[in-house]
């Protein structure tokens, strides 16, 4: 089945310093991906819509300066997170929707969790 | 704004025992509402999907009917089992927005043997 990777799993860094997370398609190729945030027992937030070769898309409300994001091949995303502060700690979730697919198929990653002390 | 909302966890149940898991949302136009589930460890999978009004969804056991009148697509399994157990997902797509998907808050379900 359609697998979908991100690294690292759980990242420790210090308040300041950025952070990069990445997200692979595995055995697809993926021209959207999408990254959400979630927070303790709340939904998942889409932040951004990210399509290979162009400028990611963000939801309202999300620093684009912030999180930036890269999606310069069909298996690759990645979401950096720039000057990191605690209360951007949260468990970030990538998913990806093969190029080649229906209009349903989404495929999520395992996510990343976040701590920023 | 299309929202989810979905009852709030956690859920135990004993093995074979019936689930319910609530779901209603909120949204302009007809979208298509989905299931989707987090099994420890892993990413989120569709479990099932509904596209239009009174269409049943369903997989592995599972079913949801979307319900126009009531807003809503409620989870249902007759029989669960511990391999159940999971955190689930109430979701919908608007169709103006290729691929987008809002989520509900997700209801974590422990079953007991």
């Amino acid at each position: 089945g359609a697998v979908v990777s991100q690294h690292p799993s759980r990242v420790i860094c210090k308040s300041g310093t950025s952070v990069k997370i990445e997200c692979r398609s595995l055995d697809f190729q993926a021209t959207t991906m999408f990254w959400y945030r979630q927070f303790p027992k709340q939904s998942l937030m889409l932040m951004a819509t990210s399509n290979e070769g162009s400028k990611a898309t963000y939801e309202q409300g999300v620093e684009k300066d912030k999180f930036l994001i890269n999606h310069a091949s069909l298996t690759l995303s990645t979401l950096t997170v720039t000057s990191a502060h605690p209360e951007d700690s949260s468990f970030y979730i990538c998913s990806a929707v093969p190029t080649s697919g229906g209009f349903y198929e989404q495929y999520f990653g395992p996510g990343t969790r976040l701590t920023v002390t | 704004g299309n929202s989810v909302t979905q009852m709030e966890g956690p859920v135990t149940l004993s093995e074979e025992a019936f689930l319910t898991i609530n779901c209603t949302y909120t949204a302009t136009g007809y979208p298509s509402l989905f299931w989707y589930v987090q099994y420890p460890g892993e990413g989120l999978q569709l479990l099932l999907k509904a596209t239009k009004a009174d269409d049943k969804g369903s997989n592995k056991g599972f079913e949801a009917t979307y319900r126009k009148e009531t807003t809503s697509f409620h989870l249902e399994k007759g029989s669960v089992q511990v391999s159940d157990s999971a955190v689930y997902f109430c979701a919908l797509s608007d169709h103006s927005s290729a691929s987008k998907i809002i989520f509900g808050s997700g209801t974590r379900l422990s079953i007991r043997p």
